[in-house]
């Protein structure tokens, strides 16, 4: 079975532009979380899917940020535009239920230059 | 804020040696996490406490919580090479219809053959 997988590895673009990341759970994971390490901090938790719906989006820095999951399947998040603050990794991790076991994504490792 | 601390930040350890790693929290939780991740892999997950006085045990790694005291250690028996890696401890929080991951700030480990 695959485990949960994101795109792309690693993403340089320049302070003012836009991004987009890619996260594809596990096969029937309803529940989606994205999070972020920022350089030599804790990862921190940024939201969480049920399914289409924001369950928790209490994480999510600024405005400038957008995630996404239509149809319950893949999701996206969106920096927009991305300043220097905003490199770090960003994980996204699946679970099939609440309170089950997460499982993570190798990360997306964003630097913005 | 609820805050998870974990101790050292970074450890280099000699084969053979033993050490242990150490994560306190600031909140009441039903679950700690320890993972682990290699550099540009997933956070693998190694353990996750139930209750107090849980102590689970996989090869060279021993973990055990205290809800008490709200602290969880991670014990390495006899170090080796293959268990270099960054770990972490995690506590997961539950709000209404919501579950998150609280992170530590990660311990990276090196051993020295």
């Amino acid at each position: 079975e695959a485990g949960v997988t994101q795109f792309p590895s690693h993403s340089v673009i320049e302070k003012g532009q836009t991004v987009t990341l890619r996260c594809d759970p596990i096969s029937g994971h309803d529940n989606l979380y994205w999070y972020r390490r920022v350089m030599g901090k804790e990862i921190k938790f940024l939201l969480h899917f049920v399914k289409e719906s924001k369950q928790d989006e209490s994480g999510m820095p600024n405005n400038r940020f957008l995630a996404e999951r239509t149809g319950g399947t893949y999701s996206t998040l969106k920096v927009q535009p991305a300043e220097l603050e905003d490199s770090g990794v960003y994980f996204c991790a699946s679970s099939q239920y609440q309170g089950g076991p997460s499982f993570f994504g190798p990360g997306t490792r964003l630097t913005v230059l | 804020e609820l805050k998870v601390e974990q101790n050292p930040l970074f450890l280099s350890m000699q084969e053979g040696k033993n050490y242990t790693i150490y994560c306190n929290y600031s909140t009441t939780s039903d679950r700690l996490y320890w993972y682990r991740q290699d550099p540009g892999k997933s956070l693998e997950s190694l353990f996750v406490l139930l209750s107090n006085g849980a102590v689970k045990q996989e090869g060279r790694l021993m973990a055990s919580l205290d809800t008490k005291a709200r602290l969880s250690t991670l014990h390495i028996t006899a170090a080796v090479h293959d268990l270099s890696a960054t770990y972490f401890c995690a506590v997961e929080i539950y709000g209404g219809a919501t579950n998150k991951l609280i992170f530590g700030t990660g311990t990276l480990l090196a051993v020295q053959p």
